[in-house]
């Protein structure tokens, strides 16, 4: 079935820094990437949806500046997270669709980050 | 209000049991339907679509109810392996929306 390869699978970061998050996807071309971030005991919350070769769509209340979005093939999306603080630290999750499946959104292993 | 909404649990049950899960959405014109698994620190994963007409997999049925908005999960014969929390995702206008997930403990 579709894989989507995500990295790292964490990281700490110290505040200030920046963080950048791949997520590929291996046997399958993946138009558009979406980007979720999920606190503790809270769900799944969409950030922002990447598609290929232009500008991301984020959601109400996600800073595009501070989270940087790149989708520049159609088996490669990024998230930046620039000049990281505490509170973004939280558990970040991409999922591509694979159109050959109903509705298969597959998801990557997520990247549990910590900035300190 | 959350446009998909779950109960919040945690269910704590013992092996054997038949549990049931409920979850309500905002959007009436919401298209497709899923239960979700996610262990602890790990993705979520498909764990079945939801029809009209209701659908079977083995110890899991979920059921739909377009006119009350309402979707349901129960699983019979719970194993200790069932112990995940159970995320109720809707897709509408081009995304997946998910609710806050109930979490499952089955014991011996």
């Amino acid at each position: 079935g579709a894989v989507v390869s995500q990295h790292p699978s964490w990281v700490i970061c110290k505040s200030g820094t920046s963080v950048k998050i791949e997520c590929r996807s291996l046997d399958f071309q993946a138009t558009t990437m979406f980007w979720y971030r999920q606190f503790p005991k809270q769900s799944l919350m969409l950030m922002a949806t990447s598609n290929e070769g232009s500008k991301a769509t984020y959601e109400q209340g996600v800073e595009k500046d501070k989270f940087l979005i790149n989708h520049a093939s159609l088996t490669l999306s990024t998230l930046t997270v620039t000049s990281a603080h505490p509170e973004d630290s939280s558990f970040y999750i991409c999922s591509a669709r694979d159109y050959g499946t109903d509705y298969g959104y597959t998801f990557g292993s997520g990247t549990r980050l910590t900035v300190v | 209000r959350k446009e998909v909404e779950q109960d919040p649990g945690p269910f704590n049950v013992p092996e054997g049991a038949t549990v049931a899960f409920n979850c309500t959405y905002s959007n009436s014109a919401s298209q497709s339907f899923f239960w979700y698994r996610q262990d602890c620190r790990k993705e979520p994963k498909l764990l079945m679509s939801v029809y009209s007409s209701g659908n079977e997999d083995g110890r899991f049925t979920a059921q739909l109810n377009r006119a009350s908005q309402y979707i349901s999960l129960l699983i019979r014969d719970s194993k200790l392996s069932d112990s995940a929390t159970y995320l109720c995702v809707v897709y509408q206008g081009g995304k997946l929306i998910f609710g806050q997930g109930t979490e499952l403990s089955v014991k011996p």
